[in-house]
């Protein structure tokens, strides 16, 4: 299995800024996902990174909110722009390590409160 | 709305005894993946079940996948203290690749 970080471990933030997490993957992976788990409830798919391209999003989720970049095979960020205390999340990354519907590794996550 | 739903929401067991959670889904599937989660922090994968299989086994789990009831349950046995945690079923679909859809989750507590 990939070995995932994640950076911040947490933060907590005021309105109205932006915050950039980082997600690196210790080998090469052919797929990366941002996730977002609310308070006490379970995971929703944000966008898939695409190396090279721009993130695929889920319906719910726009780019202006939550940009993606993905520049390599191992290393992806997602903001969280313009927050509220809605966005108050844990935000995980999530890799594929195979290009078919195999197993998906999860990063420890980013715990973000917004005040 | 989510692809998979959690029954129970909570389960509350001894030291020793078995727990048992479910998971239903409502389109067809590739594989069914459970994994764990302690606290709110990151996700550990415990066991991936592929649509063609019907059981598996990892050291204290088994789990079972029937197809035609889109069905799928989770057994820990002899259950411990650490194994205290939320459960999370998720399936990625024949339409959808890699994309996961998780169940609501099952928070498990282990009394010793």
């Amino acid at each position: 299995s990939a070995v995932i970080s994640q950076k911040p471990s947490r933060d907590i933030c005021q309105r109205g800024t932006s915050l950039t997490i980082q997600c690196q993957v210790d080998s090469q992976v052919t797929m990366m996902f941002w996730y977002r788990q609310q308070p006490g409830q379970s995971l929703t798919l944000i966008a898939t990174a695409n190396q090279g391209s721009e993130a695929t999003y889920e319906s719910g989720f726009v780019i202006d909110k939550f940009p993606i970049s993905r520049p390599n095979l191992t290393f992806s960020t997602l903001t969280v722009s313009n927050m509220s205390p809605e966005d108050s999340s844990i935000y995980l990354c999530s890799v594929a390590t195979s290009g078919g519907p195999d197993e998906q590794f999860f990063g420890p996550g980013t715990r973000l409160t917004v005040l | 709305s989510q692809q998979g739903e959690e029954d129970p929401q909570a389960l509350s067991i001894q030291e020793g005894e078995n727990a048992t959670m479910n998971c239903s889904y409502k389109t067809s599937i590739n594989n069914l993946q459970w994994y764990r989660q302690n606290s709110g922090r990151g996700l550990v994968h415990l066991i991936l079940i592929r649509s063609n299989e019907r059981e598996k086994h990892s050291g204290r789990l088994r789990v079972t996948l029937d197809t035609s009831k889109k069905s799928s349950s989770l057994l820990i046995t002899a259950s411990r203290a650490a194994d205290t945690a939320s459960y999370f079923c998720a399936t990625d679909a024949k339409a959808a690749g890699n994309k996961l859809t998780f169940g609501g989750g099952t928070r498990v507590l282990v009394k010793p």
